[in-house]
């Protein structure tokens, strides 16, 4: 079983669209993330949830909207898609400030 | 701004080498991860060192952690073809939860 998954693996989409990827973990960790990889391998954390409160808010466009219904799922919504969006997004879990479990990534390609 | 920087950069060597990897950061840390990601694929943890921990150990992995000089080693020995990936530190320094800050990488090529 797949302890984080994240869906859909690749998304190609075009500017100004909205979309939104989906992040679920079986793990029973209290807290998800979304963290986003440039094309130089860059990663920097996005968004922190802890048992669907919102902890770590980045500075990021608010054209980004996390969304966790409940602690096991952590959703990434995209609104007004932009070229720079482009990147791999990765969805993370853990249990309190335990080691991170991440997903296999997202790859965005905004044309 | 970036916590963790890594050098080298890049790292190329033999099957059966030693590879060390080196990780500096800024600012004071809880712990510090390590994490490997293969081409195209999600980061695996490898190793979580705590603050006050000195150094780990976890098969062919040796982590060391130098809070003095915040900074921290990792040392993967009788090296594989299959260890070719990029390394990543990540300093984690949040109040709640994680807060990973990650650093550029290395990228280590080992040739059979």
């Amino acid at each position: 079983d797949t302890a984080v998954s994240q869906t859909p693996k690749y998304l190609v989409t075009q500017m100004g669209n909205d979309k939104s990827i989906k992040c679920e973990q079986n793990l029973g960790h209290d807290t998800m993330y979304w963290y986003k990889q440039d094309s130089k391998k860059f990663l920097k954390i996005m968004f922190s949830y802890n048992n669907k409160e919102l902890i770590i808010n980045e500075t990021v466009p608010n054209r980004f909207s996390p969304k966790s219904p409940d602690k096991a799922h952590l959703n990434l919504h995209i609104n007004s898609l932009e070229l720079g969006d482009s990147a791999v997004y990765f969805c993370a879990s853990s249990q309190g400030k335990g080691a991170g479990t991440f997903g296999s990534g997202t790859r965005l390609t905004v044309v | 701004s970036q916590q963790g920087e890594e050098d080298p950069q890049a790292l190329s060597i033999q099957e059966g080498e030693n590879a060390t990897m080196n990780c500096s950061y800024k600012t004071s840390i809880n712990n510090l991860q390590w994490y490997r990601q293969n081409s195209g694929r999600g980061l695996v943890h490898l190793i979580l060192i705590r603050s006050n921990e000195r150094e780990k150990h976890s098969g062919r992995l040796r982590v060391t952690l130098d809070t003095s000089k915040k900074s921290s080693s990792l040392l993967i020995t009788a090296s594989r073809a299959a260890d070719t990936a990029s390394y990543f530190c990540a300093t984690d320094s949040g109040t709640s939860g994680s807060r990973l800050t990650f650093g550029e990488g290395t990228q280590l090529t080992v040739n059979p």
